[in-house]
């Protein structure tokens, strides 16, 4: 089965840090990789997405993540983390064939110190 | 005004009680799930609908229906409630044109409590 490993349960940095958040995903052709956060009391939003391309992908909010298919890789990156930051991160990988189904990581918790 | 809303946001019942989370959408997408989620374990898929007619079961659909009452509207009930649904639960759509990537937007969540 397609699965999305996030190995970082919990991360902290202090404001103005770089930051790393980690993703695996299963090997599959064509992955569709998606990064999505979610803020205390709220929903998901797309931070960004991967089909094709540029394997540097830029997002939202200062975010990037690199997608490299030798690592099965797909981690998200900002050079200078600020306190709203702070906040669940989601990766998650489009299943096979035409379901078009999200599948998720377990997320890693990001907490900003001041 | 949110294009998902979810209803209720908070909700505290008992067990065995039968629950209904309702889901709305406004962005014309044909395509709507219902996730939960759990602690370290992320979002699992409990049922999803590609139209009216379409309904299918996800990786946790035991103990959970959904009703499909038009294509703006998928609703999730639990018919007898027990602690282990606990959780926060999703309403999602997604459009299927090929450029969206299958990307989902979310509601802001339900958030079920059973005693």
């Amino acid at each position: 089965a397609q699965s999305v490993t996030q190995p970082d349960i919990h991360i902290t940095v202090s404001e103005g840090a770089s930051l790393e958040l980690r993703c695996n995903y299963s090997y599959g052709a064509t992955p569709y990789l998606f990064w999505y956060v979610q803020s205390p009391g709220q929903g998901l939003q797309l931070l960004l997405k991967y089909f094709s391309g540029d394997t540097l992908v830029q997002g939202i909010k200062g975010f990037e993540a690199e997608f490299k298919r030798s690592q099965s890789s797909f981690n998200l990156r900002k050079p200078s983390v600020h306190w709203s930051d702070a906040a669940e991160y989601f990766c998650a990988r489009r299943a096979a064939g035409s379901a078009r189904q999200l599948t998720f990581g377990s997320g890693t918790q990001l907490t900003v110190l001041p | 005004d949110a294009d998902v809303t979810q209803t209720p946001r908070n909700r505290i019942t008992k067990t065995g009680k039968r629950i209904m989370l309702e889901c709305s959408q406004t962005k014309g997408h044909d395509r709507m799930y219902w996730y939960r989620q759990d602690p370290g374990l992320g979002l699992r898929l409990i049922y999803y609908s590609f139209d009216v007619k379409d309904i299918n079961k996800g990786e946790i659909s035991d103990g959970y229906s959904v009703s499909r009452q038009a294509q703006a509207k998928f609703s999730l009930s639990l018919e007898s409630a027990i602690p282990n649904q606990t959780a926060l639960y999703f309403c999602a759509t997604s459009d299927p044109d090929r450029s969206s990537f299958g990307e989902l937007f979310f509601g802001e969540g339900s958030r079920l409590t059973v005693l």
